[in-house]
């Protein structure tokens, strides 16, 4: 039973425009929200995060909303070719968040020039 | 700084072997945690350690062992490997502080292969 769902496995972008990325969560208990971006042969670094009182989080180009009961999104505006990469969303019960990550199963971007 | 090292890359064991997957991290992070990641799922986590001496179990620990006798490394035994153990296992740290952020910081992955 996954707790923590990203039900689309793969998003194709062009560069410039709006990227969506979704991510639905089960679980009440979790408070605090995470993004994690993965480029191949690599391990997964931290994107951005928010926890659950606040309804949004901009850091640059990225922003993860947080506006739906037990669904968040990120968006990536412009989308660069850069950016193309597997996108985890990851949630917490929050204190002592990265003890409890659990991780959605990834969605992959790809942004074409 | 390195980072979280681990090695190896990649391994290709036999059904029944044991091996040991290294991690070594140079930051002076308290926690510290290995994860297993399989194709098209997320990271799920087998053992964490919140210091020296300390460990823990994750959501997916059997058929696992760890152990943490410094603050740089942990490493992570497989026993009798099986070949539902194939998988890319990621290992991560965190310092006190981005542990109440959820931020940690991962290596580059071991991809092991149970044959």
């Amino acid at each position: 039973d996954q707790q923590v769902k990203q039900n689309s496995p793969s998003l194709s972008v062009q560069e410039g425009r709006i990227s969506i990325l979704n991510c639905d969560y089960t679980n009440s208990m979790f408070d605090y929200f995470l993004w994690y971006k993965k480029y191949p042969a690599e391990g997964p670094t931290f994107l951005i995060s928010i926890s659950s009182i606040k309804d949004k989080n901009e850091d640059g180009r990225f922003t993860v909303l947080n506006k739906s009961a037990k669904h968040l999104s990120l968006h990536i505006v412009p989308s660069q070719p850069g950016d193309s990469a597997v996108y985890f969303c990851a949630a917490s019960p929050g204190a002592n968040a990265g003890n409890m990550l659990t991780f959605g199963g990834g969605t992959r971007l790809m942004v074409k020039p | 700084n390195a980072g979280v090292t681990q090695t190896p890359k990649f391994r290709i064991l036999k059904i029944g072997q044991s091996m040991t997957l290294q991690c070594t991290q140079d930051m002076n992070h308290n926690y510290m945690y290995w994860y297993r990641q399989d194709p098209g799922m997320g990271l799920k986590l087998i053992y964490y350690s919140v210091g020296a001496g300390i460990t823990d179990k994750g959501e997916v620990p059997n058929g696992y062992n760890v152990s943490r006798s410094t603050t740089e490394d942990f490493p992570l035994r497989l026993e009798l490997a099986a070949p539902s153990q194939t998988s890319v296992y990621f290992c991560a740290s965190s310092s006190r502080m981005r542990l109440n952020t959820g931020e940690l910081f991962f290596g580059e992955g071991s991809r092991l292969t149970v044959l």
